[in-house]
C-alpha cells in the first residue's frame, strides 16, 4: 500500500514552459487535493475532485489546470509556467465527505521556475 | 477573515525536554482542529484530530487540547526525541464548508542531542 504518490520528486523550468504534476493514490478515495506550501505561508488549496471526473477551483487556482480522468489519478497542470509558480506542491486524498476524514498528503514536488 | 495563527514560529529543545506549541483561529463556524506533523521533505501527517466537543486528545507523547470559547489549542510534546525534529501544523475546518481547511504556517521544532 504506497498510499498518496506524486511524480516528479523535483522538477526545473523555464518561464514560459509547460508540465505536468501527476499523483496517485491506491486507498479507493473519491476526494483529491492539490495545494502549495510557500515559505512563511500555510499551503494552499489549487484545485480538488469529489470524484472521478469532477474537478472545481480551490483558493488559488489562476494558471493552473487540473484532471481527474481516473479515480486513482489526479494530474496538475502548468501550461505556461511563470516564476510565482515556484513552490512546493503537495497531493492529498481522503475516502469521503465530511471534514472529520483525515487528508492523506503525498510527498511533494519541489518545483522551480526560472 | 479566517485565520490560524501559530506560535513560537521555531523552537529549539533539548532531547528529553517538554515543549508545548500554541495555535490560535478565528474560524468560524467550527468544525474541527487537527495538528499535523511534517517531517523535512515530506507531507504532512495526521497526529490529532478534535471536534468542538473535545478538550483533550493524545497520540503518545503528543496530547492536544482545545479551548473552543476562547479559540485556542495547544500540543504538547513529552520527553522529546530527535526525530520530534519537524513543523507541526494547526489545521481548522470549517463547518460551513468541509472541504476547506483552513492552515497554519506552523511552528519549526528543533530538537538536539
Amino acid at each position: 500500500n504506497a498510499g498518496v504518490t506524486q511524480t516528479p520528486k523535483f522538477r526545473v523550468l523555464k518561464t514560459g514552459q509547460s508540465m505536468t504534476l501527476l499523483c496517485a493514490q491506491d486507498m479507493n478515495h473519491e476526494y483529491m487535493y492539490w495545494y502549495r506550501q510557500d515559505p512563511g505561508m500555510g499551503l494552499r488549496l489549487i484545485h480538488y475532485s469529489v470524484g472521478e471526473g469532477t474537478t472545481a477551483k480551490g483558493e488559488v487556482p489562476d494558471g493552473y489546470n487540473v484532471s481527474r480522468l481516473k479515480k486513482q489519478n489526479f494530474l496538475l497542470g502548468l501550461e505556461s509556467a511563470a516564476p510565482s509558480q515556484t513552490s512546493v506542491y503537495f497531493c492529498a486524498s481522503k475516502v469521503g465527505m465530511g471534514s472529520y476524514n483525515e487528508q492523506f498528503f503525498g510527498p511533494g514536488t519541489r518545483l522551480t521556475v526560472l | 477573515k479566517n485565520q490560524v495563527e501559530q506560535s513560537p514560529q521555531s523552537l529549539i529543545i533539548l532531547e528529553g525536554k517538554n515543549c508545548t506549541l500554541q495555535c490560535n483561529y478565528t474560524v468560524s463556524p467550527f468544525s474541527n482542529l487537527r495538528w499535523y506533523k511534517q517531517d523535512t521533505g515530506r507531507g504532512p501527517v495526521s497526529l490529532t484530530i478534535m471536534t468542538f466537543s473535545e478538550n483533550t486528545k493524545s497520540n503518545g507523547r503528543y496530547t492536544a487540547t482545545l479551548d473552543a470559547d476562547t479559540k485556542q489549542s495547544s500540543l504538547h510534546i513529552t520527553a522529546s526525541q530527535l526525530s520530534d525534529s519537524a513543523s507541526y501544523i494547526c489545521v481548522v475546518s470549517a463547518s460551513y464548508n468541509t472541504d476547506k481547511l483552513i492552515f497554519g504556517t506552523g511552528t519549526r521544532l528543533q530538537v538536539f542531542p
